[in-house]
């Protein structure tokens, strides 16, 4: 089936680690995003990625770090520097620039907990 | 810069009622998407419905009808006849001119929609 998989859906972290959150798609899109919520916050995006080998912070990017070496691939690396990272973290895709529709396709999630 | 202001945190209503979700937006653009989305409690968004600036004909979809009207910069969704399984969390969403969302899409904060039995 295409779509879009993150994981782990659960991941527990001691203050100081770092992490990774995975996502991967086989909808052959050419945009991939990171988005983070928390309650009563909405979606608020992390990183985007419209092209391979590139991407753009978004509105909340301190402490987080991406990479897009493969296009179906946007790990997301959760960093010590980042204050507050116990949230619900949620990958999607979009076929990207030049299709206008704007319809986002989203993973299951992954929520982070720091002990 | 563009804003979605779901101004309803929480809505609950009794199965069979009518229930309408507010959706107010800001943009500059004069070509934008609107979009809702569903949340269930898996987490999934899940995608309802995408209008462009330039159609103000209101949609039905089943049960789920939409209502877009620009002067008022508002796109609200209604739900007729409710049951317990439209209980989730409801965003409303807007993209740029580029249309793609390749720069992602602005979410409101969504609206937690509980039906009751």
């Amino acid at each position: 089936d295409g779509g879009i998989t993150q994981s782990p859906k659960y991941l527990f972290r001691k203050e100081g680690q770092n992490v990774t959150l995975s996502c991967e798609q086989n909808l052959n899109h050419d945009a991939m995003y990171w988005y983070r919520q928390d309650p009563g916050q909405g979606l608020r995006l992390i990183y985007y990625s419209q092209i391979v080998n590139d991407f753009q912070k978004g509105d909340i990017a301190e402490g987080y770090s991406v990479s897009r070496e493969k296009k179906e691939s946007f790990p997301l690396t959760v960093t010590s520097a980042q204050k507050n990272p116990t949230a619900f973290y949620l990958c999607a895709s979009s076929p990207g620039q030049g299709i206008p529709t704007g319809e986002l396709f989203f993973g299951e999630g992954s929520r982070l907990t720091v002990l | 810069a563009q804003k979605v202001t779901q101004a309803q945190t929480e809505i609950s209503v009794v199965e069979k009622e009518d229930v309408t979700l507010d959706c107010v937006y800001e943009t500059r653009d004069t070509t934008y998407y609107l979009f809702w989305y569903k949340q269930p409690p898996s987490g999934e968004l899940v995608f309802l419905i995408r209008r462009n600036s330039f159609d103000e004909q209101n949609e039905i979809s089943g049960r789920y009808s939409w209502n877009f009207q620009k002067s008022t910069s508002s796109f609200n969704f209604t739900i007729t006849a409710s049951q317990v399984v439209d209980s989730a969390v409801y965003f409303c969403a807007l993209s740029g001119a580029s249309g793609g969302g390749a720069d992602g899409l602005t979410f409101g904060k969504g609206t937690h929609l509980i039906i009751q039995p």
